[in-house]
């Protein structure tokens, strides 16, 4: 089955800076990326996602890459503020299943 | 309040009670997912259903975990003779559309099994 690898950790930046969280998949079969935030004590919820046939999404200050040779996603956080402060799973959907295989969080901290 | 909804939000039990959590979806939803979810990790497959079928079950669920979406809406999600490693945040989430449909999660049933 699929394995996501998530990096880093935790991630501490200054407000402002930017983040660059990094996700690895195993499945070469895999088309969907989903970037999931969840803040302490709440739901996960979507925030931006690529599909396969895309190298780069982007949304206001929160932009998505995927290299599908070298099978990695990254998040990247631009102007960060202390509102950014949550955990940040990555996902991956291989195309023939219909259930998304998670990362193991990155936790962001934005101090001011 | 159109979310996914969960019930309880929280629950404690004994060790080798039986537990069942309720999950009612987007109401327009076809797709339903149960995960699973413990401190430090990300939300871990259970099983999934496409309106009332159950198409996928993880490997890793044990035989004492099950779940039913008898008529296509809500479900509910199982768990007899509790074990302390059932402590869990147990997520629903639901999607509708397509393959990529994204997932709406509920805020979810906290469990502890003393």
């Amino acid at each position: 089955g699929e394995n996501v690898e998530q990096h880093p950790s935790t991630l501490s930046v200054q407000e402002g800076d930017s983040a660059v969280i990094k996700c690895t998949y195993s499945d070469s079969a895999s088309n969907y990326f989903p970037w999931y935030k969840q803040e302490l004590g709440k739901r996960p919820q979507l925030i931006i996602d690529i599909r396969s046939n895309v190298g780069e999404k982007k949304d206001q200050r929160i932009a998505v890459t995927l290299n599908k040779t070298a099978k990695h996603f990254s998040l990247h956080i631009t102007e960060t503020q202390p509102e950014d402060s949550a955990v940040y799973f990555c996902a991956a959907l291989n195309s023939g299943y219909s259930t998304l295989t998670f990362g193991k969080g990155t936790m962001l901290l934005v101090s001011p | 309040d159109t979310g996914v909804s969960q019930d309880p939000r929280h629950k404690i039990t004994k060790r080798g009670q039986n537990v069942t959590f309720r999950c009612d979806p987007i109401s327009e939803h076809n797709r339903l997912y149960w995960y699973r979810q413990t401190l430090g990790q990300g939300p871990e497959f259970l099983t999934y259903f496409q309106n009332e079928a159950q198409l996928e079950k993880s490997r890793l669920l044990s035989d004492r975990f099950s779940a039913e979406r008898p008529k296509g809406s809500f479900s509910t999600l199982e768990i007899q003779r509790t074990e302390q490693g059932d402590s869990a945040m147990y997520l629903c989430a639901s999607s509708g559309g397509h393959q990529h449909s994204p997932l709406h999660f509920g805020n979810g049933t906290r469990l502890t099994v003393t």
